[in-house]
């Protein structure tokens, strides 16, 4: 079964700072790939996506990720964050072979502090 | 985004007892729903997909007698918890996927729910 790996827990930065959250997936197939947020008290919300073409997705507010398929990873960055970007993310991992169902990672939760 | 709603928030039930959530697409038609529970600083795990007018599929490991799940709509589904213990004390989560083709899932605010 495929697994998704996010290497952070927990991340804490200040403001301005630059965030990358790592994604690393285990399925040799064709996938398609999410990252979404969850607020404190809010439900999960898409923040992007990837299916096929250039493998550098952007996203809403600022964030982008980067496919490498060698490296079966979806990394997970935004140059400078706020600190309304203190959220948990969490990434999935769509294999498009077994239909809809999302895998998803352990997730990390980011603090930033003002 | 489409929205999706989850009914009730949160519920306290006795042992023994069983418990329904409701999981509703209010803007859309979700021909598929997925059910997930989420415990506490874990991540989200895949229990069931559902296609509306069909019996549910349910993921290896999860009692297919004990979560119950109905989607007689397009926009309605429901997950019953049956005989209900204190270790299915979780968070669960809906999500709807519209069906377009974008393979975007709309979830749930979730429910929380506690056996005692």
């Amino acid at each position: 079964a495929q697994s998704v790996s996010q290497h952070n827990h927990h991340v804490i930065l200040s403001e301005a700072a630059s965030l990358e959250l790592g994604c690393n997936y285990s399925y040799g197939g064709t996938v398609n790939l999410f990252w979404y947020v969850q607020y404190p008290g809010q439900h999960l919300q898409l923040l992007l996506k990837y299916f096929s073409g250039d493998p550098l997705v952007k996203g809403i507010k600022g964030f982008e990720a980067e496919f490498i398929k060698s490296k079966f990873s979806f990394n997970l960055r935004k140059p400078s964050v706020q600190w309304s970007d203190t959220a948990e993310y969490f990434c999935a991992v769509m294999i498009k072979a077994a239909g809809n169902k999302l895998t998803f990672g352990g997730g990390t939760r980011v603090l930033v502090k003002p | 985004g489409a929205v999706v709603s989850q009914h009730p928030s949160w519920v306290i039930c006795k042992s023994g007892t069983s418990v329904k959530i409701e999981c509703r697409s209010l803007d859309f038609q979700a021909t598929t729903m997925f059910w997930y529970r989420q415990f506490p600083k874990q991540s989200l795990m895949l229990m069931a997909t559902s296609n509306e007018g069909s019996k549910a599929t349910y993921e290896q490991g999860v009692e297919k007698d004990k979560f119950l799940i109905n989607h007689a709509s397009l926009t309605l589904s429901t997950l019953t918890v049956t005989s209900a213990h204190p270790e299915d004390s979780s968070f669960y989560i809906c999500s709807g996927d519209a069906g377009t083709g974008s393979y975007e899932q709309y979830f749930g605010p979730g429910t929380r729910l506690t056996v005692t």
